[in-house]
């Protein structure tokens, strides 16, 4: 079966640092990657997504960047956060055809707070 | 693009059944998405209507007008786990995005 790894679950970070989120997916191939943000008390935006390795479609323009440096692994970075960047980040796979699981999958998430 | 709108909060009884609108606005449709978010969780999928009608799958259903741009979810039989957020999402052609309404809250009371 197929399953969905993010990491970390939760994040302090100061203004101005890095980041690095990961996602890996298990059990499936060429799937489809896709990265969300979640404000506090909002709905889902999509920041970006991806068909394959090496490529990326960004949704938002931001100080965030993304990565698929293989199959099934997916990473959110930024070189200088800012406040705005607060949230709850959310992977989510799904099969690259029309084929059962319709839906997207989403990994557990990580919390970002920016001090 | 898409237009997705949703109640942002309904209260209902335990045993008691709610209905959850959803209106959206799409150039490509290609399905419509209904999950369930608890409080500090990531969202699980409940349903997928990508026909006209009504999609029923346990104590949940959904429904389907794509010329009407609506869908609904009913909740049947309420119980306090139940009390979640609950995203209508629809799915483009392209690439098989997602777009998310911003999201009902439920709360089920005793």
């Amino acid at each position: 079966s197929q399953t969905i790894h993010q990491w970390p679950a939760t994040l302090v970070q100061p203004v101005g640092s890095p980041l690095s989120l990961e996602c890996t997916v298990e059990g499936t191939s060429n799937p489809n990657l896709y990265w969300y943000r979640q404000a506090a008390g909002r709905g889902l935006q999509l920041l970006f997504y991806s068909v394959g390795i090496g490529q990326i479609s960004s949704e938002v323009p931001q100080n965030l960047s993304a990565s698929r440096p293989q199959d099934r692994q997916f990473i959110l970075s930024s070189k200088k956060l800012l406040l705005s960047d607060s949230g709850f980040y959310l992977c989510a796979w799904k099969d690259s055809g029309d084929r059962e699981p319709y839906g997207y999958t989403f990994g557990s998430g990580t919390r970002l707070t920016v001090v | 693009g898409q237009n997705i709108d949703q109640p942002t909060e309904m209260t209902a009884t335990e045993g008691a059944i709610v209905q959850i609108n959803c209106t959206y606005q799409t150039s490509g449709f290609n399905g419509l998405f209904w999950y369930q978010q608890h409080a500090g969780e990531a969202p699980t999928f409940l349903s997928y209507n990508v026909l006209d009608g009504l999609e029923e799958k346990g104590r949940f259903s959904s429904f389907l007008s794509r010329s009407k741009g609506y869908s609904y979810l009913l909740l049947k039989e309420l119980q306090m786990k139940d009390s979640a957020s609950y995203l209508c999402a629809v799915r483009e052609w392209s690439d098989y995005k997602l777009s998310f309404g911003a999201g009902t809250t439920v709360t089920v009371r005793a």
